[in-house]
């Protein structure tokens, strides 16, 4: 499958734990997205990068998360000291982006369902 | 600030039955226009989009979708569901950014399809 790739697929910690998700896009894509999607709602923007930049942050985004994309490649998420709000699906998605070659969509992977109990 | 609103949350048909989705998006600029399907345990999933051109935008699996920009619209129809069709439905709009025509998504909070056999 050389979709997007997420892991783990689930993940139950307690709180107060430090946890991280990995992300690893379509191998041509230079954006990689991550949202949150709580229980019926539906996915919401948290940070995206182009290649290695980190371009934007949402607001949703305390300082206890953070994100990286070291080589452009891969991406990893980290949440520190996890809330019981912090339970949700997290998604990361790609897609190609430049001036010459639109690109008209961003694939998703299957996301990483973080439990905090 | 950009938004979405799915007016139905639960819709529930039997098979053969029309559908139609409704889409209603707030923004003053130009936008892009998507709808994602979720089916039970995969990945979001594009349907069909909008960037320019014709409005009635026709996707994947026989859906389609008309944008009405006076009514801020991007409704979704499928003339006969199938027990298939039983999945989570998201409308979701992006702007340009960056010199990109596809920037960050902004989600309804999506549309859980029932169709019985």
């Amino acid at each position: 499958d050389t979709g997007v790739s997420q892991n783990p697929r689930h993940k139950i910690t307690k709180r107060g734990q430090n946890v991280t998700f990995r992300c690893d896009p379509i191998s041509e894509h230079n954006r990689l997205y991550w949202y949150r999607q709580t229980l019926g709602q539906g996915p919401e923007f948290l940070t995206y990068f182009q290649n290695e930049a980190q371009l934007e942050k949402s607001r949703l985004l305390s300082d206890r998360f953070s994100a990286e994309r070291p080589k452009g490649s891969f991406s990893t998420l980290e949440i520190q000291r996890t809330e019981q709000g912090d339970s949700a699906m997290y998604l990361c998605a790609s897609s190609f982006s430049n001036r010459v070659r639109r690109n008209t969509e961003a694939f998703f992977g299957q996301g990483t369902r973080l439990t905090v109990v | 600030a950009q938004s979405v609103s799915q007016h139905n949350h639960h819709v529930i048909l039997s098979e053969a039955a029309s559908l139609e989705l409704g889409c209603n998006y707030s923004y003053g600029g130009t936008v892009n226009l998507f709808w994602y399907v979720q089916y039970p345990g995969q990945h979001l999933q594009l349907l069909l989009k909008y960037f320019s051109g014709d409005p009635l935008v026709k996707g994947i699996k026989g859906f389609e979708a008309e944008f009405i920009k006076s009514k801020f619209s991007f409704n979704l129809r499928k003339p006969s569901v199938q027990w298939s069709d039983t999945a989570e439905y998201f409308c979701a709009l992006s702007v340009a950014d960056r010199g990109s025509t596809l920037g960050r998504l902004y989600f309804g909070r999506g549309t859980q399809l029932t169709v019985w056999p």
